[in-house]
């Protein structure tokens, strides 16, 4: 079945350093992918998403690249903040499947100062 | 935007006894909703997909009789955990579509005693 795999966490990075977190996954059909973030005590929040191949998928600083060819939707940002510290979470959702979505084990990151 | 909220955001009971957590779509109609389990440190688990006027979609593994789903209107979807037990403590959060997107709820700490 489909299924996302993420490094593990958690990760640990000094303010304005660059942030990646991996992530693959293996599916059939075309699925979308998305990254969520859930800050402390917040539910999810859908950070970007990316619906077909090659696509870009940006906000607030974020970015990911849909590649195909190497299963992949890996989360970078230039400079970290404070602020962004946070679990993030990659998923892939079909919507000829109703919509649901198929998450990774999850990603904490904090940012000191 | 799109809200969902859930209630209550804590519950405490006792080992044998059930508990309704309520998904609500506050400012537009969802005829599906989906419930995910959290544990602590660990990724969202799909569950089941609740179908207004019609019986729950159930993921492979998960009981249909202890977690019981009805999707009473457009705007409302409950979860029942029946005769729960301490393995039920978790963090359960739905979901619901909007335009092509997921809206979570804050989600409801479940802890059994």
């Amino acid at each position: 079945g489909d299924s996302v795999t993420q490094m593990e966490g958690p990760v640990t990075l000094s303010e304005e350093a660059f942030l990646t977190i991996n992530c693959t996954y293996t599916a059939t059909g075309y699925p979308s992918l998305f990254w969520y973030v859930q800050y402390p005590g917040e539910g999810l929040q859908l950070l970007l998403k990316a619906t077909k191949a090659d696509d870009k998928g940006s906000n607030k600083g974020f970015e990911a690249t849909y590649r195909k060819e190497t299963t992949s939707f890996h989360l970078e940002k230039g400079s970290v903040q404070v602020s962004d510290s946070a679990v993030y979470f990659c998923a892939l959702g079909s919507y000829n499947q109703g919509g649901k979505l198929i998450f990774g084990q999850g990603t904490e990151l904090s940012v000191k100062p | 935007g799109a809200v969902v909220s859930q209630h209550p955001s804590r519950v405490i009971c006792k080992s044998g006894t059930s508990v309704k957590i309520e998904c609500r779509s506050l400012d537009f109609q969802a005829t599906t909703m989906f419930w995910y389990r959290q544990f602590p440190k660990q990724s969202l688990m799909l569950m089941a997909t609740s179908n207004e006027g019609s019986k729950a979609t159930y993921e492979q593994g998960v009981e249909k009789d202890k977690f019981l789903i009805n999707h009473a209107s457009l705007t409302l979807s409950t979860l029942t955990v029946t005769s729960a037990h301490p393995e039920d403590s978790s963090f359960y959060i739905c979901s619901a579509p909007y335009h092509n997107e997921q809206f979570f709820g804050p989600g409801t700490r479940l802890t059994v005693l």
